[in-house]
Parts: structure tokens; sequence; C-alpha cells
């Protein structure tokens, strides 16, 4: 079955540095894929969606890599502020026929200290 | 204007208890989900509907029974709760399609087997 992997549990930096999360998955390769933010006591809240055919994906200061030959993707957070604090989700679409559904990795809790 | 509600947003409740907890999207999607995220913060899905009919029953137990009486609800039925039944349970929704699951998600509903 398909697995999703968030390398860290946990990731601790300084306001101001770039923040850089992973995701591996196995198996197949999805043709898509998402990351989601998710706040202490509330849902996920989606943040960028990356194609097998799209290298890079860019919102603001965040900027999302896919690289389907390491089975990877890389989720960077430039001049990270305080607010960025938050856990972070990584999600494949899978179908079953025509209708997709997500799976999620564990995600990765990212601290900014002032 | 909540995109999507669920509730209640706390549930305690005795082990042995039925209880259901209520989910409805005003985004027109057709597509609407169950997740649960334990105390690891593992969000992994349970269940999937596409226009009131089930795509995705993930190895729940019988006792979880999902009822959609039309394409914005999707309420979650538990019969003889137990105490591993204690999570959060998320209700989402997406447009299903391929490269077009962008999830929704509501609040959450933090259920408390005692």
């Amino acid at each position: 079955s398909q697995k999703i992997e968030q390398n860290s549990e946990a990731l601790n930096i300084q306001e101001g540095k770039t923040a850089t999360l992973t995701c591996n998955y196995t198996n197949y390769s999805p043709a898509y894929l998402q990351w989601y933010r998710q706040d202490p006591g509330r849902g996920p809240v989606f943040l960028l969606l990356i194609r097998e055919n799209e290298k890079e994906k860019r919102k603001e200061r965040l900027k999302v890599t896919f690289d389907t030959t390491l089975k990877q993707s890389l989720f960077h957070i430039t001049a990270s502020q305080p607010a960025d604090s938050a856990t972070y989700l990584c999600a494949l679409e899978r179908y079953g026929g025509s209708q997709g559904n997500l799976i999620f990795g564990k995600g990765t809790k990212l601290s900014v200290k002032p | 204007d909540t995109a999507v509600s669920q509730t209640p947003k706390y549930l305690v409740t005795q082990m042995g208890n039925d209880k259901s907890i209520k989910c409805e999207q005003n985004l027109g999607h057709d597509t609407m989900y169950w997740y649960k995220q334990d105390s690891k913060k593992f969000l992994k899905i349970m269940f999937s509907y596409n226009n009131k009919e089930l795509i995705i029953n993930e190895t729940v137990p019988n006792r979880f029974s999902p009822k959609s009486p039309d394409k914005a609800h999707l309420n979650l039925h538990i019969n003889s709760l137990e105490l591993g039944d204690s999570a959060v349970y998320f209700c989402a929704s997406s447009q299903g399609r391929q490269g077009n699951t962008e999830a929704f998600f509501g609040q959450g509903t933090r259920l408390t087997v005692v």
C-alpha cells in the first residue's frame, strides 16, 4: 500500500531563516501532491497543490518541489515568522475509479522562534 | 460563512453508548469524507462518499456507520463506543475529481470515551 513519510516530527528554526520540510512516498507515483497547514484545535487548511509535470510551485513565501524520480516533495517557507509555527502535512491523491481521496503523512511540527 | 461545519465540537460519553456527529458543507462539492486523527496526530481516512454513494471504507469497524441523506451532508454514527474510539474526527469535502481534491475541513469533533 502507499506510504507517505515526513522525515521530521518536529523542526525548530530561527525567525527569518528558511524552513525546509520533506515528504517521501513509496509505491506508485501520484499525479498530484498537496500540502496543508494545521493549527492546534483546527482542521487542516490547504496551501498548495503540485502536479507531477511541475517541478516547482510558488505562493508568496511558500515553495514546493516535486521530484518523481526521488519520490520526494520539499516544502520551503522563506523568511519564516513565528506565525508560521504549525504542523504541516503532505498528502497524496489516491483514486478509486474516477474519484480521488487524500492520504496524509503524519506531519512535521514547525516552531519558528523570534 | 462556514464552508464545512460539524457538530458537536466536543463530545464526552461513556463506553457502550451510541453517538452521532453531523457534518454539512455549503461548497457544492460532490465528495465528502470522514477522517480520524489519533493522539499521535496521524490523520487517517475512514470513509469517502460521492453524491451520497459510499466510495471508500477503510477497514473501519462495523460500529461506525456513515449516512449521507444528500450530497451536502455526511453524518457519522458510532455504536457501542469503546475507549479506543477517543480521537478527533474531521469531516471534509472536495470536488473529488482527479487533480481537484483540494479538501476543505471542518473544525473537528473531539470525542472522549470514558
